[in-house]
This record gives structure tokens, sequence and C-alpha cells, in this order.
């Protein structure tokens, strides 16, 4: 139990074109689901949460107008990267939680490598 | 604010030896703590959690974590590693009041030599 997938797993795109990312929890409702991107030898940065229904909650020195975060189902969030550049490459990881606060735990999704050429 | 610290950004032990990873938070009130391990080029993967109860919890793939309030550590153990067990390993703590949301370690690479 507890699956998350993501697509693609990897993508490679021209400079100035964007790419959605699409997190989805296989076999539990997600209420909440985060955004990480990690560089090359680094742990993982929370770029936003997000809850079902509502808008992301970003965190600072994360562009809203250029990450573009959707959860419109229980299941579903999409991450879109708008216009992006080569140092927007980098490897994006979703993680959902089910259930609400307290004790439920993150369950990270394989990731999605972006190159931006 | 939270904070966690891994002091160790690589370590490398002979397949067989025994292995202690080292945490160490910062948090205000009683820490949720986890360890998750990933695989190059992979996602997280969740050895195991530390919630409230007994202090040593066991996880999967033979590994264990003591949380130790006075020391504000979690290290995590294995009696014996296997050549598989290689890859990066992440502790973590989770913040109850903001959504279960993560701060993690900056990670420790293990390397395991035959």
């Amino acid at each position: 139990g507890a699956v998350v997938s993501q697509h693609p797993s990897w993508v490679i795109c021209k400079s100035g074109t964007s790419v959605k990312i699409e997190c989805r929890s296989l076999d539990f409702q997600a209420t909440t689901m985060f955004w990480y991107r990690q560089f090359p030898k680094q742990s993982l940065m929370l770029m936003a949460t997000s809850n079902e229904g509502s808008k992301a909650t970003y965190e600072q020195g994360v562009e809203k107008d250029k990450f573009l975060i959707n959860h419109a189902s229980l299941t579903l969030s999409t991450l879109t990267v708008t216009s992006a550049h080569p140092e927007d490459s980098s490897f994006y990881i979703c993680s959902a939680v089910a259930g609400g606060l307290g004790t439920d735990t993150q369950y990270f999704g394989p990731g999605t490598r972006l190159t931006v050429l | 604010a939270q904070s966690v610290t891994q002091p160790d950004i690589h370590i490398t032990v002979s397949e067989g030896a025994s292995l202690e990873l080292r945490c160490n938070y910062s948090y205000g009130a009683t820490p949720y703590l986890f360890w998750y391990v990933q695989s190059p080029g992979q996602g997280l993967q969740l050895l195991l959690k530390y919630f409230s109860g007994d202090t040593l919890v066991q996880g999967i793939k033979g590994f264990e974590a003591e949380f130790k309030r006075s020391q504000s550590s979690f290290n995590l153990r294995k009696p014996s590693v296997h050549w598989s067990d290689a890859a990066e390993y992440f502790c973590a703590v989770g913040e109850v009041n903001a959504g279960n949301m993560l701060t993690f370690g900056g990670g420790t690479r293990l390397m395991v030599k035959p």
C-alpha cells in the first residue's frame, strides 16, 4: 500500500517551453501533497505544500507563477514548470499524505528528472 | 524552526560490518522523526519512523534507530551491512502543526566495500 507515482520519470525540453509533472497516489486518498526539488548530491528542498481543493502554499523563494501547482483531486497533483530555463533542471519529487495532521507519513514518488536544454 | 543535521556526508563500510548513521535535530516539541533511503535516480523509501512510545524503532531491511531525547539524536543502525544498502540516507523531522511538513538533513552517502 501507499504507492505514489510520478509521470514522466524523465523529461528533456527546450528552454522556454512548459513542462507538466503529475503526481498520483495510487491506493489512497491524499489530502496533502508536497513538491520538492533536489539538486545533484544535495538534500530535498521543499517547494510547496498542496492541499486538495485549495491554493498551494509556496516556500520562500519559490516563484508561484513559475511553478504552478494544481491539486484537483484527492489522488492527483500536478506541477507545471512554466517557461523552463536550464537552471530549472533538477530532480523533482512529490510526496503524499493520507489523512490530516498528526502521525501521518509522507510517501514519496520515484521522482522526475527535468533537463532543460 | 526545526533543523536536522547529518554530520557525515560520506561513510564507507565493509560488507558485513555494522553501521551507524548519525542524525541530530533541533525542535521545540516532541519530534516526529523519520529515516528515508534513496537509491540513485530514485525517490525516497521510508525505512522507519518514530512518533512516540518505545525509543528503539525497528524498520525495514534490518535497520533500527534509537531516539535519545537528551542528545537530540535519532541515529540509524544496522548490525551487518549488505552491498545493496549502498545509497543515500536522509533523516527528517516532521512538524505536526504544519500539515506534516518534513525538514530533511543533508543526507549521508553510504558506500559498501566488498
